[in-house]
């Protein structure tokens, strides 16, 4: 019965390599974003689709790019991991893009470290 | 863009004790929600509330718009109450903005 998942929950790799993160959710949402919490505990969003046009795309590394095939799901693709992308990236979703419908549930995170 | 300020930024509590947190904003805003992020890292929310009062179970919270701020409520707190508390809000650009987080402890 989850309602927002990702996968995988840890994923350990090396520098260079490129690697993937999948998001689904359940709750018949509109709109998903990908965050980043950073060692700090600092949130900051990086993406965010609605009914999968791309409407938030914040000054991150072209490394990453998100891809989302319906609305449902949201996946983020990483290309040629450095160290400091090691973090924890967080999936949510919401009914809408602003205001009353944009209350956010999140996912569990994926813990990604870079060696 | 919008600022958030929130404080103390650390908290500890003896269990059954009440306490409050506090959220600074800068810009008028649409939306602001409260998180608590778990010892395990999980994000509930707990509050979407962009002004006045809203109660569930012993937490409460309120905010006040026009003076740019909010208000966490923990009465009666127990240690499952513990970890980091996010006040985040959404000035008309989509963006969730999130504060640094007050970390809340509370022992046994």
């Amino acid at each position: 019965d989850t309602a927002v998942s990702q996968t995988p929950k840890y994923l350990v790799t090396q520098m260079g390599n490129d690697k993937s993160i999948k998001c689904e959710q359940n709750l018949g949402h509109d709109t998903m974003y990908w965050y980043k919490q950073d060692s700090k505990k600092f949130l900051k969003i990086m993406f965010s689709y609605n009914n999968k046009e791309l409407i938030i795309n914040e000054t991150v590394p072209n490394r990453f790019s998100p891809k989302s095939p319906d609305k449902a799901h949201l996946n983020l693709h990483i290309n040629s991991l450095e160290l400091g992308d090691s973090a924890v990236y967080f999936c949510a979703s919401s009914q809408g893009p602003s205001g009353g419908a944009n209350r956010q549930f999140f996912g569990p995170g994926t813990r990604l470290t870079v060696l | 863009g919008i600022q958030v300020e929130q404080s103390p930024p650390d908290l500890i509590l003896q269990e059954g004790a009440n306490s409050t947190l506090r959220c600074n904003f800068s810009d008028s805003v649409n939306n602001l929600q409260w998180f608590h992020q778990n010892p395990w890292g999980q994000l509930i929310n707990l509050f979407y509330i962009p002004s006045g009062t809203k109660q569930n179970g012993r937490l409460s919270a309120t905010t006040v718009a026009t003076e740019r701020y909010s208000l966490l409520y923990i009465s009666s707190s127990q240690t499952t109450d513990s970890g980091v508390y996010f006040c985040a809000v959404e000035s008309n650009d989509y963006k969730l903005s999130f504060g640094a987080g007050t970390t809340v402890t509370v022992r046994a």
